[in-house]
């Protein structure tokens, strides 16, 4: 079935550097990737997206690129910061209406 | 405005006992999503509401677990005789339309349920 893979589980950088979290989908018909942000106790919050139209998209310090031909996309977050903190999640429009999740990173920003 | 919102934000109840959890989507949002997420772990989809169509139940776990759309708006997800690996946060989120999965979805805080 279809199947959307994230690495790493968990990430670990120091404040200021960047981070670059990695998924690969299955579906070749997916044409929609939205990148989500979990800070502890709340739901998921919409950060970026990028359709298959283009292959990178920017916004301010996180940047989205998407290589259709190899099947993967990743998120880059550049001059982290203690509130970048959280558990970031990618996905991949599948059939119909549903979106396929990835596993999810937990991202650590060392002071 | 008001976002989704999810209520009790807390549940704690004895093996055997249902629940209900309710959620309260965006005002005009049309696509409902009903999600399971144990600790430390992704989103498992359990149930969508589209309009008036039909709901796709296909990733509820059991036959303990139901939902219900009243009216297009709030929705209610049901666990009859709780087990203690229900224990997880439910979480709801809603689109305007839910077509073709290419919407931003917004998210409720969840409930957070324990089973004990």
């Amino acid at each position: 079935g279809e199947n959307v893979e994230q690495h790493p589980s968990t990430l670990s950088v120091q404040e200021g550097d960047s981070a670059v979290i990695k998924c690969t989908y299955s579906d070749s018909a997916s044409n929609y990737f939205p990148w989500y942000k979990q800070e502890l106790g709340k739901g998921p919050q919409l950060i970026i997206d990028i359709r298959s139209n283009v292959g990178e998209k920017k916004d301010q310090r996180i940047a989205v690129t998407l290589n259709k031909t190899a099947k993967h996309f990743s998120l880059h977050i550049t001059e982290t910061q203690p509130e970048d903190s959280a558990v970031y999640f990618c996905a991949a429009s599948g059939a119909d209406y549903q979106l396929i999740w990835g596993a999810g990173t937990k991202l650590i920003i060392k002071p | 405005g008001a976002g989704v919102s999810q209520s009790p934000s807390n549940k704690v109840t004895e093996k055997g006992k249902d629940v209900e959890l309710r959620c309260d989507p965006i005002s005009g949002h049309t696509a409902l999503y009903w999600y399971r997420q144990s600790l430390g772990q992704g989103l498992e989809f359990l149930i969508y509401f589209q309009g008036n169509s039909a709901p796709d139940k296909s990733g509820l776990p059991s036959d303990r677990f139901s939902a219900e759309r009243t009216g297009g708006s709030v929705s209610t997800l049901t666990i009859q005789r709780t087990q203690q690996e229900d224990s997880a946060v439910y979480l709801c989120a809603s689109s305007l339309q839910g077509l073709l999965g290419e919407e931003t979805q917004y998210f409720g805080p969840g409930t957070r349920l324990l089973v004990l």
